[in-house]
Parts: C-alpha cells; sequence; structure tokens
C-alpha cells in the first residue's frame, strides 16, 4: 500500500533559525496536504497542493510540491517559539485515502 | 460555526471490554473519518464514511467498526478491546469523500488496562 516517510523525526533549533522538514510517498499523490499538532491538540490543516511543482507561501512558511509529484517540503523561515508542534504531510493516492507521514516534531530554544 | 466534536473526550476501559466513540461533524459536512494516533504509529486511518455509507478502509481488524447517520454524525466501535488499542481516537469532518482538508475533532483518549 501507499507509503509517506517524514524526516526527520525530531528537530531542535534555536528561535530565529531556519526548518525544513521532507516528506517522500513510494507512490504517486494527486495532492498532498500539510498539518500542525500542538503538544496537546489535534492536527490543524495548514494547506493543499494540488500541481507538480507548485509552490506556495504563508507568510513565514513555504511549501513545496515535487515535479514528479511523490515529495513535498515545509520550510519554516525564521522560527518562533508559536511554531512549536508536530508537522504531518498527508498524501492522498490513487486509492484517495489519506496516509500521513509520521510527523516531525520541532522544538524551538528561546 | 462550531467545530468538529467528540465524546467522550476520556475514557478508560478494560481488556475484553467494547468502546463507542461518537462524533459530530462540522455542519454541512457529510465526510466523516476516523484515525487512530499513538506515540509509535503516528495517525494511522481507519475508516471514511459518506451519506452513510462506509467508502475508505485502512488495515485495521474487524473488532474496529463504524457507522454514520443520516445526520452525519458518526459512531465508531472497538470489541474485545486489547492493551495495543489504547491510542487517541481522531474524527475529521470534510465537505465532500476524498477531498479537500479535514477537520479534526480534539479526540476521545481512550486506555485500556
Amino acid at each position: 500500500g501507499q507509503q509517506v516517510m517524514q524526516i526527520p523525526q525530531y528537530q531542535h533549533v534555536q528561535e530565529g533559525e531556519d526548518f525544513t522538514t521532507y516528506c517522500n510517498s513510494s507512490t504517486t499523490l494527486s495532492n498532498i496536504q500539510w498539518y500542525k499538532q500542538r503538544p496537546g491538540g489535534h492536527p490543524v490543516f495548514l494547506i493543499q497542493l494540488v500541481k507538480s511543482g507548485e509552490v506556495k507561501k504563508q507568510k513565514r512558511l513555504t511549501f513545496q510540491f515535487g515535479e514528479a509529484k511523490k515529495n513535498s517540503s515545509l520550510h519554516i523561515t525564521a522560527t518562533q517559539t508559536t511554531d512549536v508542534g508536530t508537522y504531518f504531510c498527508a498524501g492522498r493516492g490513487s486509492a484517495r485515502q489519506l496516509t500521513f507521514g509520521s510527523g516531525t516534531q520541532l522544538t524551538v530554544l528561546p | 460555526k462550531a467545530g468538529v466534536t467528540q465524546t467522550p473526550r476520556y475514557l478508560i476501559k478494560t481488556r475484553g471490554q467494547q468502546v463507542t466513540l461518537s462524533c459530530s461533524p462540522i455542519s454541512g459536512h457529510r465526510s466523516v473519518s476516523w484515525y487512530q494516533q499513538t506515540p509509535g504509529q503516528g495517525l494511522q486511518f481507519l475508516f471514511e464514511y459518506f451519506s452513510e455509507t462506509q467508502r475508505n478502509k485502512g488495515n485495521f481488524p474487524g473488532r474496529f467498526s463504524g457507522r454514520q447517520f443520516s445526520n452525519s454524525r458518526s459512531e465508531m466501535n472497538v470489541s474485545t478491546l486489547e492493551l495495543g488499542d489504547s491510542a487517541l481516537y481522531l474524527c475529521a469532518s470534510s465537505l465532500t469523500v476524498s477531498e479537500g482538508t479535514q477537520y479534526f475533532g480534539p479526540g476521545t483518549r481512550l486506555t485500556v488496562l
């Protein structure tokens, strides 16, 4: 079945440093979504990418979808303590169900 | 607009018992998906319901079942509970099946003793 791998599993950064998390799917995706889960909270939708090579920005966050629609990345510029949480990618493939990556837990040190 | 609600928020059961969890989607949303979240396995897809029909199913044993009512509310049931069923069970609603944004509820924390 479809698998979505996400790295790194953990990332500690100093406030103000940049952060990137990467996702790779075993199959071509129709779209990929990104979610953020704060400690003790539930996943909250950030963005959806649909087109090959698509790049979207939300303030300090930049999301990319690979040309082959099998990989994606989330980059945060100049992290802040409010960025703390676990970031999940979720890919939708031919089976139409959403497969989540294992998540990257981001810690921002003040 | 009210968000996704799940009841109960916390539950403690013993092995062999069964449990029913409830989810009320955002008003107007007709698709409800269920996920199991554990520290070791991450977010695992259980099933998706749309218009009272199961449209997608993940790789979970038959002890895990669900249903959806005509008002789009959904329940999931786990029978013959095992220790490994301890997890956060998340429900997510979306406008249509297998498309678009999933809006998650706060989850039900199930502990099996």
